[in-house]
């Protein structure tokens, strides 16, 4: 298994801009989650899918964010317009159920 | 919601040492605990978990207790070694709800 499968692995960009960021589920897998990790806050929860289903989406910072999931092993997270704050990196992770979740190799989005 | 308090933020240890990180958490329904380790520039992996229905599991040299009257975990590594230097997160969760995670602890062992 190729594992969560995550890209790009690097974008920068200049503010304004939109920015598109993918995730591939393992095969199998049917909980989707979106995190962002940044020095000063850690590890913050997005949004989580469950069955293609957004669950919870406490975490989206504000409306420039949205994430979908078009099929049950892709899902996106658009940021439009970008601003320099929302520099971080991003990561999803898949599990199946309330099962361990595995991460992905992460999204290091900078933002000019 | 869940809240959980990790400890301490950076640690150093000598090789062979053993080190301890603790963490507390809010809500008594949480039943179920992983710690993942994340290596620089790298994801956070889990490295072993534990469920409310059992007090203590070890890996090796890696174990990890639980507390659930006082509300907390820890990590235990043992002989450590200069390939365990990585920042570790503590979660809890509770039934199907969403991981909290901890802030984090930075671990450097010296050779």
């Amino acid at each position: 298994d190729a594992g969560v499968i995550q890209s790009p692995r690097h974008e920068v960009t200049e503010m304004g801009q939109e920015v598109t960021l993918r995730c591939k589920l393992i095969s199998g897998h049917n909980s989707l989650f979106w995190y962002r990790q940044t020095m000063m806050r850690g590890l913050e929860l997005l949004i989580y899918f469950n069955n293609n289903v957004p669950i919870d989406d406490s975490g989206m910072p504000e409306d420039r964010f949205s994430a979908k999931m078009p099929n049950a092993s892709f899902s996106t997270l658009k940021i439009q317009p970008s601003e320099p704050r929302d520099s971080a990196v991003y990561f999803c992770a898949s599990s199946f159920g309330p099962d361990t979740q595995y991460f992905g190799p992460g999204t290091r989005l900078t933002v000019l | 919601g869940e809240n959980v308090e990790q400890h301490p933020s950076t640690l150093s240890v000598q090789e062979g040492d053993s080190a301890v990180i603790k963490c507390t958490y809010s809500d008594s329904a949480s039943n179920y605990f992983p710690w993942y380790k994340q290596e620089l520039g790298k994801r956070p992996q889990l490295i072993i978990d534990i469920r409310s229905n059992v007090g203590e599991k070890k890996d090796q040299r890696i174990a990890v207790t639980l507390n659930k009257t006082a509300k907390h975990f820890s990590l235990h590594i043992t002989e450590t070694q200069p390939e365990d230097s990585a920042v570790y997160f503590c979660a809890a969760r509770e039934g199907y709800s969403t991981l909290t995670f901890g802030k984090g602890t930075m671990l450097l062992v010296s050779p």
